[in-house]
């Protein structure tokens, strides 16, 4: 049974970069895949991109493309998230979780299950 | 992009009763999709994927039905622990998109 621990909440200028960190658990991570979705507070869920760590590559939605980079360390079977040049409508809460897509590049993401805990990123000056 | 459409936006139900919940697509996305769970200051939990297929651990009061454009999310005989907000996520196309959601609140 796979699980997700997510980094800290995190407080951070307009302008600067957050790297949100998500440690994997009790599965095999290199062939699994990945995802990363985000919450505005009192809204719905956005995707922002994912990555097969076995491939090493990562998809965004166009949305995020250039200010996102997701990425892993297989040897703590962690996935990380960074975005930069963060601005007022990047506060949210951030999950990662694992995506049951097919384990295929640039494929679609899939449904998600499980997911970690969320980390809140409050961006004011 | 598709559009996931969720309806209503708040649903008032008594607890035991029946409910339901609808998710449209503004594209067909065959059965590729999926129903999610939130409580307040929680993850997301995945209730149903596939359309129709429960996931694991998820009791059979939740079913869920429909393919290409029209989806239902089906509670029989509502417990206090599902008032929560729901989710319909579709995954057939690029990007994978979610509804904005259904909020089951206590009548």
């Amino acid at each position: 049974q796979v699980q997700l621990v997510q980094s800290g909440t995190e407080m951070k200028k307009p302008g600067s970069s957050v790297k949100v960190s998500c440690k994997a658990s009790g599965g095999t991570f290199s062939s699994s895949v990945f995802s990363w979705v985000r919450q505005a507070p009192g809204q719905g869920l956005e995707w922002m991109g994912r990555i097969i760590p076995m491939f090493g590559t990562a998809n965004y939605a166009h949305k995020f493309q250039g200010r996102v980079t997701i990425s892993t360390d297989e040897s703590t079977s962690t996935v990380y998230m960074e975005l930069n040049r963060l601005r007022s409508e990047d506060t949210a809460v951030y999950y990662c979780a694992r995506d049951r897509g097919v384990v295929v590049e640039a494929a679609p993401p899939g449904w998600f299950d499980p997911w970690g805990q969320g980390t809140l990123v409050t961006v004011s000056s | 992009e598709i559009v996931m459409t969720q309806s209503p936006a708040t649903l008032s139900v008594s607890p035991g009763e029946r409910a339901s919940l609808s998710c449209r697509a503004s594209q067909s996305v065959s059965s590729d999709l999926a129903w999610y769970q939130q409580k307040p200051g929680q993850a997301p939990r995945l209730l149903i994927y596939a359309a129709s297929t429960r996931a694991t651990g998820i009791p059979a009061r939740f079913s869920g039905s429909g393919s290409g454009t029209e989806f239902t999310l089906t509670f029989n005989s509502l417990q206090s622990e599902d008032f929560a907000v729901y989710y319909c996520q579709q995954y057939n196309h690029w990007p994978g998109t979610f509804g904005g959601g259904t909020k089951v609140e206590i009548k």
